[in-house]
């Protein structure tokens, strides 16, 4: 079964250092999110790709978060610098329409310390 | 208030036990309406979804939308101790747009 893969799957980083992710979706799904899931709560979109373009990044702290994903197939989320608040669970998830097929990755768990 | 609404629980029943689990929302342009199944630090994974209102179910679960009420509902039927998990609601307005979440229900079932 195809799945989303994500990368690393645990990451520790102190405050004020920079911190990247990486996603690489189904293969052929052109919409790619990132969500970030802080601890007992549900995920919230950061920003969402059309293959290589930005559909929906109103949610994303542009201060400190960038999302590229350059030629339309893996993403990279990147924060700098972290901060504490920004511990939490980063999740990637690709879609292929018709239907609502969102497939999620494992998901990054970061810890700033 | 947000958009969909979830009790977080926790909640824990006996194992065999019929187990119901809740949602609200408040955008009447929602059409899909989905329940993710997400394990101690994995990622959610499908379980079902419905389009508009009325039932669908799969094997011992079944998922019902009543628009009329903006509620979002999945029973588990015969319930296991494998079934614990988050649970948690979505919906989004239309195809390949972003899923809105609700804060998701923890299910323990015991032995």
């Amino acid at each position: 079964e195809a799945e989303v893969a994500q990368s690393p799957r645990y990451k520790i980083t102190e405050k004020s250092q920079a911190v990247a992710f990486w996603c690489d979706p189904i293969s052929g799904h052109a919409t790619l999110y990132w969500y970030r899931q802080i601890l007992g709560q549900g995920p919230e979109l950061l920003v969402q790709f059309q293959d290589e373009s930005v559909v929906d990044d109103s949610q994303l702290p542009k201060d400190r978060f960038s999302a590229e994903r350059l030629k339309g197939v893996d993403s990279t989320l990147k924060i700098q610098p972290a901060e504490l608040g920004d511990s939490a669970m980063y999740l990637c998830a690709s879609s292929a329409p018709p239907g609502p097929g969102y497939t999620f990755g494992s998901g990054t768990r970061l810890t700033v310390v | 208030q947000k958009e969909v609404e979830q009790d977080p629980g926790p909640l824990s029943v006996p194992e065999g036990a019929i187990v119901s689990l809740n949602c609200t929302y408040s955008n009447s342009a929602f059409q899909y309406f989905m329940w993710y199944r997400q394990y101690s630090r994995k990622g959610p994974e499908l379980l079902m979804y419905t389009y508009s209102s009325g039932n669908k179910e799969d094997g011992r679960f079944t998922a019902q939308v009543d628009k009329s009420s903006k509620y979002i509902s999945l029973f588990i039927r015969d319930s296991q101790p494998s079934d614990s998990a988050t649970y948690l609601c979505a919906s989004f307005y239309n195809q390949g747009g972003k899923l809105i979440f609700g804060q998701g229900t923890e299910l323990s079932v015991k032995p």
